[in-house]
C-alpha cells in the first residue's frame, strides 16, 4: 500500500496567486480529510469528507479557500488568491470508515509558502 | 465539549531512559484516545489507540499508553529512550460521532540526548 500521497510536498508561490494541493488516498478509504498545520494553531480541521461528498466544512478559513472530491480516489484544495498567512503544512488524511474509533493516515504534507 | 492538554511542550530524555509523555483530556463521556508522532518532514502516524476492554495498549516501537478514567489521563510511555524516537507526539481524543470530531493536542516534542 503507498499510503496517502500528496502533491506537491513544496509549493512557493507569490501572494495573489492561485495554489492547489492535491491528495490521493489509500484505495478503499471512504473518509478524507484536509488538515492545516502551523506553529500558532496547531493542526485544523478544514474540510472532511465522507464517500467524496463534503460533510463539514466548517473549518475552511473563509471564501478564498476551496477544496473538491470527484471521486474516491483524488481530491483537491485550492487557495485563490493566495496570502502570505496561508503559508503553512497542509496534511491530508484517509480513514476506512467514518467511525470515531478510527484512526486516520495522513500524508506527507504539502508545505506552502507564500511571498 | 471535549478538549486534550499536554503537558510539556518539550522533553529531553537520555538515550536508554524512561519516556514519559503526559496528556489529559476532558470529556463528559469516556473518549477515544490516541497517540500520533509526527517525525521531521512527515506526516503523522498512528502510534496507538485506546477503544474500550484493556486499559493499558500497547503500540509500535515499543510504546505504551494507560488509560485511567478517574485521573482522566493517557500517558505514553517507553522504557528505554532511543535516538530515533525524537519525534513530535500528539495525543488525541474523540467523543464519537464521527471520525471528523478528532480534537488534537497541541504536541510534545521529545529529544534524546546520547
Amino acid at each position: 500500500d503507498a499510503g496517502v500521497i500528496q502533491s506537491p510536498r513544496h509549493e512557493v508561490t507569490e501572494m495573489g496567486q492561485e495554489v492547489t494541493l492535491r491528495c490521493k488516498p489509500i484505495s478503499g478509504h471512504n473518509s478524507l480529510f484536509w488538515y492545516r498545520q502551523t506553529m500558532m494553531r496547531g493542526l485544523e480541521l478544514l474540510i472532511y469528507f465522507n464517500n467524496n461528498v463534503p460533510i463539514d466544512d466548517s473549518g475552511m478559513p473563509e471564501d478564498r479557500f476551496s477544496a473538491k472530491m470527484p471521486n474516491a480516489s483524488f481530491s483537491t484544495l485550492k487557495i485563490q488568491p493566495s496570502e502570505p498567512r496561508d503559508s503553512a503544512v497542509y496534511f491530508c488524511a484517509s480513514s476506512q470508515t467514518d467511525r470515531a474509533d478510527y484512526g486516520y493516515t495522513f500524508g506527507s504534507g504539502t508545505r506552502l509558502t507564500v511571498v | 465539549a471535549q478538549s486534550v492538554t499536554q503537558l510539556g511542550s518539550h522533553v529531553s530524555v537520555s538515550e536508554g531512559a524512561l519516556v514519559l509523555l503526559r496528556c489529559n483530556y476532558s470529556s463528559s463521556v469516556p473518549p477515544y484516545l490516541f497517540w500520533y508522532v509526527q517525525y521531521p518532514n512527515q506526516g503523522l502516524q498512528l502510534l496507538l489507540k485506546y477503544t474500550t476492554g484493556a486499559t493499558l495498549v500497547k503500540g509500535i516501537n515499543g510504546f505504551e499508553a494507560e488509560f485511567k478514567k478517574s485521573e482522566t489521563s493517557f500517558h505514553l510511555t517507553k522504557p528505554s529512550a532511543h535516538m530515533s524516537d525524537a519525534a513530535e507526539y500528539f495525543c488525541a481524543v474523540n467523543r464519537g460521532g464521527s471520525a471528523s470530531k478528532i480534537i488534537f493536542g497541541s504536541g510534545t516534542r521529545l529529544s534524546i540526548r546520547p
